[in-house]
Order: C-alpha cells, then structure tokens, then sequence
C-alpha cells in the first residue's frame, strides 16, 4: 500500500474553506484515495473516496491530480466541529479485504 | 441506523490478566477490521476478517488473537497483559459492495494496571 504524507497541522478560520493536501506519489492503479477524520478520541469517521475523478459528498469534495500522486480534500465552510485530525489513506484490495493504514494525519484546528 | 457496538467501553484490569472485547457489526457487514491507539498515537491496524477467515495481519502481538464468529461478531483476545497494552481499541466493519468504508464503533478503552 502506498505510503501518505500530509502536513502535521493546520488552521483555518470558522467559515472559510479548508483545504488539506496529501501527498501519495508511490500510490498504484487499483489504490484508492480515502480520507477519514478521528474528533478527540472517537472512532474515526469516513469523509470521502475516490480512485481518478474528483469527487463530491455533503461533507466534502476530493481534488484527485492527473497523475494521481497527491489529494486535497476541501471542507468548503469550515465549522469549529470540523476540528480533527484528518488521515489520507492509499488502499486496495488484498486477500478480500480493504487494508487500511492510517499515517500521522494532520490535525486541523478551525478558529472562531 | 444501526452502528457497530463495542463492548465493553471500559476495562480496567491488572498486569498479566486476560481481556476479552468484542464487536458487533453493522448488520449486513461481513467484514471486520481491529486497530490499537495508544494515547497520542494514530490508529495501527492489528487484524481484519471477511466472512469470518482471517484476512490481513497487521501488528499484532502473538498474546492476541481474535476470531469472527458465524453471526459476524468478532472478538479480540489479548492475554498476559502489559502496561503498553492500554489503548483505545477500535472495531470497525464494511460491506462488500467493491470501495469498502469503514464504519467505527466507540471503541473500548483498555487500562492495564
């Protein structure tokens, strides 16, 4: 599975989007792009996937680039709920199941 | 909607004592994954079965083990307990429906004393 890097942290101010880079230049053509947020100390929660096309939910959009090897996810109107640390996860399908790996995430403090 | 349990949410036990947490899957889900935070730490996948055979290993001890039972229950055997071993301890399960996400429970917070 590819390897993910993403910033250690991040600030941004309540209302404005956030955008969060990750970086996954190793990442293979059957891996997908996940990203899940942890809220304290919470079971993580699923934001958003995507394998090549840029993708849309009621949470958040996905930018894939062309070449696949770095992400950014946007939280369009950031809300103090939305701080987290926020983990971008390479994964594919082996032996039947999903592997995921979660790297060190980049902790995102939304300021009032 | 239904969401994956955890139980129990706490556990206080003793060095070298055994543990036993278990997990019930959303209904439907077939596949159940465990992963260890330790406090200040991300996330590290231990284990994950699909229709209850082992799938993925990841860093388990050999003093753990778990298994998925046939109503898709999984458990997480963790014996000779140590200090390291106090953790929040996730389950998390998924459908097979071909781009998996996983649905957490709470977690079980484990604290060895």
């Amino acid at each position: 599975d590819a390897k993910t890097t993403q910033p250690p942290s991040m600030d941004c101010a309540e209302g404005r989007a956030a955008n969060l880079p990750c970086n996954h230049s190793t990442i293979s053509g059957n891996e997908y792009v996940y990203w899940y947020r942890q809220i304290h100390s919470q079971g993580p929660q699923y934001i958003i996937h995507g394998l090549k096309n840029n993708e849309t939910n009621e949470m958040a959009s996905l930018i894939i680039t062309e070449d696949r090897k770095s992400s950014t996810l946007i939280l369009p109107h950031a809300t103090l709920r939305d701080t987290a640390v926020y983990y971008c996860i390479a994964s594919s399908l082996t032996s039947g199941t999903y592997k995921y790996i979660f790297g060190t995430g980049t902790r995102l403090k939304v300021l009032a | 909607a239904a969401g994956v349990i955890q139980s129990p949410r706490h556990l206080i036990k003793e060095k070298r004592e055994t543990a036993t947490l278990k997990c019930y899957p959303i209904p439907r889900h077939d596949t159940v994954y465990w992963y260890q935070q330790g406090p200040g730490q991300d996330p590290q996948f231990l284990i994950s079965f699909y229709e209850k055979m082992q799938s993925d290993k990841g860093s388990i001890p050999d003093r753990f083990s778990a298994q998925q039972f046939s109503d898709y229950h999984s458990e997480l055997n963790m014996s000779s307990l140590e200090l390291g071993d106090s953790a929040l301890y996730f389950c998390a399960s998924s459908p097979r429906t071909g781009d998996e996400k996983l649905f957490f429970g709470s977690g079980t917070q484990l604290s060895v004393l």
